[in-house]
């Protein structure tokens, strides 16, 4: 079965601080895909970034970056320079690859992510 | 931003009362979920199509059904609505080849 894990319940940061938001995942397929969403107090869901499980390569984008590695089954996500406007509720989320199965995603709990002046 | 939209936005309803989320889309996407959010869970699946008359059960199926009868519309159906299901109902659209789902704004549903 897969599982998401994300150990942090909320981060509270000061504008400008970097903060970076855990998550570990499980799953016994070969092939997955790994993504991060945004849920501003809005409550609406924003795709930030994908991963497959076959590219490590770790990039950024703007002032998101992320750190995906395989042998510790981690896909971190790294906000650099925060501002008030990235206070939300940031999920991580597990996806199969499989047919009829598509899509279908396995998420953590969520990171309240708190961003003061 | 891609077309999909949730009806009702916001319910209230009785303990034992049917009640019909629906869930329409413009993209022609083959891949439909509907998920549920509660506090401390993150979001979960409760039933999923992966074409039209073809749904699998999620998650958290128990106490929901669904039914897709067209591509554009998938309609989470709770037949005795339970107080345990109040809470924030999304969802979602994807289609193969391009791994992102893109979910709709939400229905709020409160069982009284």
């Amino acid at each position: 079965a897969q599982k998401v894990t994300q150990a942090q319940t909320e981060i509270s940061v000061v504008e400008k601080e970097d903060v970076t938001l855990d998550c570990v995942y499980e799953t016994r397929d070969t092939t997955y895909y790994l993504f991060w969403y945004k849920q501003p107090p809005s409550g609406e869901l924003v795709f930030l970034i994908r991963r497959n499980s076959f590219d490590e390569q770790n990039e950024i984008s703007g002032r998101y970056s992320w750190n995906f590695q395989k042998s510790t089954s981690s896909f971190n996500f790294t906000i650099t320079a925060s501002q008030v406007v990235d206070s939300a509720v940031y999920f991580c989320a597990l996806s199969e690859a499989l047919g009829d199965s598509w899509g279908k995603l396995q998420f953590g709990a969520g990171t309240q992510v708190v961003v003061t002046p | 931003d891609a077309g999909i939209t949730q009806s009702p936005r916001h319910k209230v309803t009785e303990t034992g009362t049917p009640v019909t989320l629906r869930c329409h889309q413009t993209e022609n996407h083959r891949y439909m979920y509907w998920y549920r959010q509660d506090p401390g869970h993150g979001l979960r699946l409760i039933h999923y199509s992966y074409g039209v008359k073809d749904t699998d059960k999620g998650e958290v199926s128990d106490g929901y059904s669904v039914s897709r009868s067209k591509t554009e519309d998938f309609l989470l159906t709770l037949e005795s609505a339970t107080s345990s299901q109040t809470s924030v109902y999304f969802c979602a659209i994807s289609e193969e080849g391009n791994t992102e789902a893109f979910f709709g704004q939400g229905t709020r549903l409160t069982v009284v």
